[in-house]
């Protein structure tokens, strides 16, 4: 297995929204749901934000959210803010013969 | 509020075992609902699943580590513990560990704070 490609940066202005793509292949992200999406600030562990793609967990501002169309899930952050400055990976659990799980390079969100 | 704490021993020497072991505080680990799992994170790079064990005492492991990896579980001491043999030094990794649910669509949640370990001679 693959890892799955996310872009390595992105930027926007607080307010404005931005969206982190996360691309697999028809065996992975294409086939199955359970696309997770975590938050990593600098020095700190990764916090789930959004999980089975478009699932936010308790506490996860609605500005976070997710969807998925073909091979790519994607996670859009509206009415950027500071605080949203942060490494985000996408990961895939894949519930085949024998459980694995993918993650994305990261992609490093830059509030300007 | 379940919480979780790697501990490790910080330098370990290339060709050694890598044994890092992470504590559940706040919760039980006796669930079929959870599982468990460990993951790292090398300096500067991205994320990397090693492992996960089910309450089953099933455990998968990442194909490209698999010769050299053992997760196992003590519920009775609430501790999950790693082994990662012939270590080199890319390795070197912060090295975390995780619940899974399969109600959250096994999706991670929450990670333990980490614990840097480190290859070196």
């Amino acid at each position: 297995q693959s890892a799955l490609t996310q872009p390595p940066s992105v930027s926007g202005s607080p307010g404005q929204s931005v969206t982190i793509s996360c691309t697999g292949t028809s065996s992975d992200v294409g086939s199955y749901n359970r696309v997770s999406w975590y938050q990593q600030p600098p020095g700190t562990a990764p916090k789930l934000m959004i999980y089975e793609v478009s699932n936010r967990p308790s506490g996860v501002p609605d500005r976070f959210s997710g969807s998925k169309s073909g091979n790519t899930a994607s996670l859009t952050i509206s009415g950027l803010q500071a605080e949203d400055e942060a490494d985000y990976y996408c990961s895939l659990y894949s519930s085949s013969s024998t459980p694995f799980v993918l993650f994305g390079g990261g992609t490093k969100l830059t509030v300007l | 509020q379940l919480q979780l704490q790697e501990s490790g021993p910080g330098l370990v020497k290339p060709s050694e075992t890598l044994s890092v072991t992470c504590t559940v505080s706040g919760g039980s680990m006796i669930s079929t609902t959870y599982y468990w799992g460990w993951l790292r994170q090398p300096p500067g790079k991205g994320l990397e699943w090693i492992g996960s064990i089910y309450y089953s005492g099933n455990t998968y492991y990442n194909p490209s580590l698999k010769s050299r990896v053992t997760i196992s579980v003590d519920t009775s001491k609430k501790k999950l513990s790693l082994k990662l043999t012939s270590v080199t030094a890319a390795d070197t990794a912060l090295y975390y560990c995780a619940r899974l649910m399969p109600i959250s669509g096994m999706a991670f949640d929450p990670w333990g704070q980490g614990t840097l370990v480190t290859v070196s001679s």
